[in-house]
């Protein structure tokens, strides 16, 4: 079956730790995307990468890093730096071309820091 | 302004009930229009896309209307099981592939 799967599901955390989540895709999508959701807010984009060795920041990278070495894998990494990262974090994918634009999204990784 | 705006609800609705959604955009030059579904906890999942013309699928019928900057959900018979959150998903100008997420439309159909 083709997806995008995501490790941890739950993932908890102690103040001042790094911690890096993993995000990997057999749908052979170009375009990778990490998302932050909090409670009654929507989905906020951290960074994206349209491309393998190639990303871009989205609208609140501060205190997270990437990584795109592979076109099947897009690990974020959330530092110290970060000064709320509880949260529920997601991780799409979407073809580079194609009419729609549809965005796959893994099932997620809550992470609670403690 | 927000990017995307929704109503959070909640909708209480009874089964069998029809009920509607709006959404609406800032950026006039928005290119591509979508909802998606997201249950409790879990992943949002492309419900539909929203086309120019209008487009229909079984129960559910998406509407775009460029002038008013809004976009319409409407849910006809509905059914327990399409309780959720309904997010309204718009692609603005010149973001590549990025998408803009509106913060969603909670629903609950009661038996």
């Amino acid at each position: 079956d083709g997806g995008i799967t995501q490790s941890p599901k739950y993932l908890f955390r102690k103040e001042g730790q790094n911690v890096t989540l993993s995000c990997e895709q057999n749908l052979n999508h170009d375009a990778m995307y990490w998302y932050r959701q909090d409670p009654g807010q929507g989905l906020r984009l951290i960074y994206y990468s349209q491309i393998v060795n190639d990303f871009q920041k989205g609208d609140i990278a501060e205190g997270y890093s990437v990584s795109r070495e592979k076109k099947e894998s897009f690990p974020l990494t959330v530092t110290s730096a970060q000064k709320n990262p509880t949260a529920f974090y997601l991780c799409a994918s979407s073809q580079a071309s194609g009419r729609d634009n549809e965005q796959f999204f893994g099932p997620g990784t809550r992470l609670t820091v403690l | 302004r927000k990017e995307v705006e929704q109503d959070p609800g909640p909708f209480n609705v009874p089964e069998g009930a029809t009920v509607a959604f709006n959404c609406t955009y800032s950026n006039s030059a928005s290119q591509s229009f979508f909802w998606y579904r997201q249950d409790c906890r879990k992943e949002p999942k492309l419900l539909m896309s929203v086309y120019s013309s209008g487009n229909e699928d079984g129960r559910f019928t998406a509407q775009l209307n460029r002038a008013s900057q809004y976009i319409s959900l409407l849910i006809r018979d509905s059914k327990l099981s399409d309780s959720a959150t309904y997010l309204c998903v718009v692609n603005p100008p010149g973001s590549a592939r990025q998408l803009t997420f509106g913060s969603g439309t909670q629903l609950t159909v009661l038996p």
